[in-house]
């Protein structure tokens, strides 16, 4: 079946720590996204990559890094530096063509900090 | 600059028939999406217009006016299963960017 995972679902760190969350799709997808969601909040965009090597900053960057070195795969880095980590954090891809440009979500990883 | 309101939160019965509205400022505006968010869950795809209209699609249908900077989503027969979070979100500019509003909470009572 095709579809986007995240890993793991939920994740606790300490402050002061970087933590990686994966995110792996099998839908040949060029665009991969990184929303944030907090309570009563719409998602954020935290990065996009429209292709391989080549990532951009969204509207929320400051304290994280990604990488595009696989089409399939932009795992999301979470530094020391994000002031306000905890959140639910959405992984998404899509084909942007003609105007359209639907986003495929994956499940999520609900990141706390302790 | 891209800007999205949608109300915070609704209640409606089961049976009946609720809509959501959305208004949007949006330079570049290619089109308007729909998602349906369970609580904890991810967003799954219910609509996308790009022309003015009414578009329906089974219980769920949504309309947009370009002009005016407006769409709604109209729910009928609501099921309590329909108890989730909408989200109004827009694609804009050649890259497509899609921008999501804070998503209006419907609960469906008995």
């Amino acid at each position: 079946d095709g579809g986007i995972t995240q890993s793991p679902k939920y994740l606790f760190r300490k402050e002061g720590q970087n933590v990686t969350l994966s995110c792996e799709q099998n839908l040949n997808h060029d665009a991969m996204y990184w929303y944030r969601q907090d309570p009563g909040q719409g998602l954020r965009l935290i990065y996009y990559s429209q292709i391989v090597n080549d990532f951009q900053k969204g509207d929320i960057a400051e304290g994280y890094s990604v990488s595009r070195e696989k089409k399939e795969s932009f795992p999301l880095t979470v530094t020391s530096a994000q002031k306000n980590p905890t959140a639910f954090y959405l992984c998404a891809s899509s084909i942007p063509s003609g105007g359209f440009n639907e986003q495929f979500f994956g499940p999520g990883t609900r990141l706390t900090v302790l | 600059g891209q800007n999205i309101d949608q109300p915070t939160e609704m209640t409606a019965t089961e049976g009946a028939i609720v809509q959501i509205n959305c208004t949007y400022q949006t330079s570049g505006f290619n089109g308007l999406f729909w998602y349906q968010q369970h609580a904890g869950e991810a967003p799954t795809f219910l609509s996308y217009n790009v022309l003015d209209g009414l578009e329906e699609k089974g219980r769920f249908s949504s309309f947009l006016s370009r002009s005016k900077g407006y769409s709604y989503l109209l729910l009928k027969e609501l099921q309590m299963k329909d108890s989730a979070s909408y989200l109004c979100a827009t694609n804009s500019g050649g890259y497509q960017k899609v921008t999501f509003g804070t998503g209006t909470k419907l609960q469906v009572i008995p």
